[in-house]
């Protein structure tokens, strides 16, 4: 079984919409990490949590929101979906010292 | 500002020949990096980390580390056509006291022709 698992794979929804992408991982892992991916322009850090209690802004963190539920658990809301935020939006794990992170396999959002 | 930078590329290498992958970042501070992997449409996959000055080993991928410099490399020995895929290099950068961010470079696109 994959270590960190994202759900859903896919997902097409409409303007306006309220969507939530999930994470889970069983890497024992405190951080969690919520990113996006759009050609040229690399990955770009939505979100960031270094423990339960802990939430943090990334450099584009406009139009969603998070929830840290539990060790395991990290999920990406977006209140009001618009095109823009189409995008390929991928969860990672890390420990300390070394702070490697692990991915998730993706969610592939299109908002029309 | 933290910054990695990467030449996009595309870099296109035989079949056999070795592949170099360069990376500068902005941060004297860092003491972290990464390089990772990631095919089309997948998502990044580790496949070094380096912490020390000088060349790190495994298997066919060698990574090098110049902190004077500021530059870290990627070097695939004997390439593959799977190896074709964007090679993205991360720095563990400071933020704020006790807390690091991974900043990532844009991803140099490497093609392997057979």
């Amino acid at each position: 079984d994959a270590d960190v698992t994202q759900t859903p794979r896919n997902r097409i929804t409409k303007t306006g919409k309220r969507i939530m992408l999930e994470c889970s991982q069983t890497k024992g892992h405190d951080r969690m990490y919520w990113y996006r991916q759009d050609p040229g322009l690399g990955l770009r850090l939505i979100y960031y949590s270094f423990d339960v209690k802990d939430i943090n802004k990334g450099e584009i963190s406009d139009g969603y929101s998070v929830s840290r539920q539990a060790q395991a658990k990290f999920s990406l809301s977006l209140e009001s979906a618009i095109p823009n935020q189409t995008a390929l939006y991928f969860c990672a794990t890390s420990d300390p010292p070394g702070d490697e992170q692990y991915f998730g396999p993706g969610t592939r959002l299109t908002v029309t | 500002q933290k910054e990695v930078e990467q030449n996009s590329g595309p870099l296109s290498v035989p079949e056999g020949a070795i592949a170099s992958l360069n990376c500068t970042y902005s941060d004297r501070g860092s003491q972290s990096f990464f390089w990772y992997r990631q095919y089309s449409g997948k998502s990044p996959e580790l496949i070094m980390s380096i912490y020390s000055n000088g060349d790190k080993e495994d298997g066919r991928f060698t990574a090098q580390l110049n902190k004077a410099s500021q530059y870290v490399s990627l070097l695939i020995r004997d390439s593959q056509p799977s190896d074709s895929a964007t090679y993205l290099c991360a720095v563990l950068c400071l933020i704020i006291q006790g807390a690091q961010k991974l900043v990532f470079g844009q991803g140099t696109r490497l093609t392997i022709n057979p």
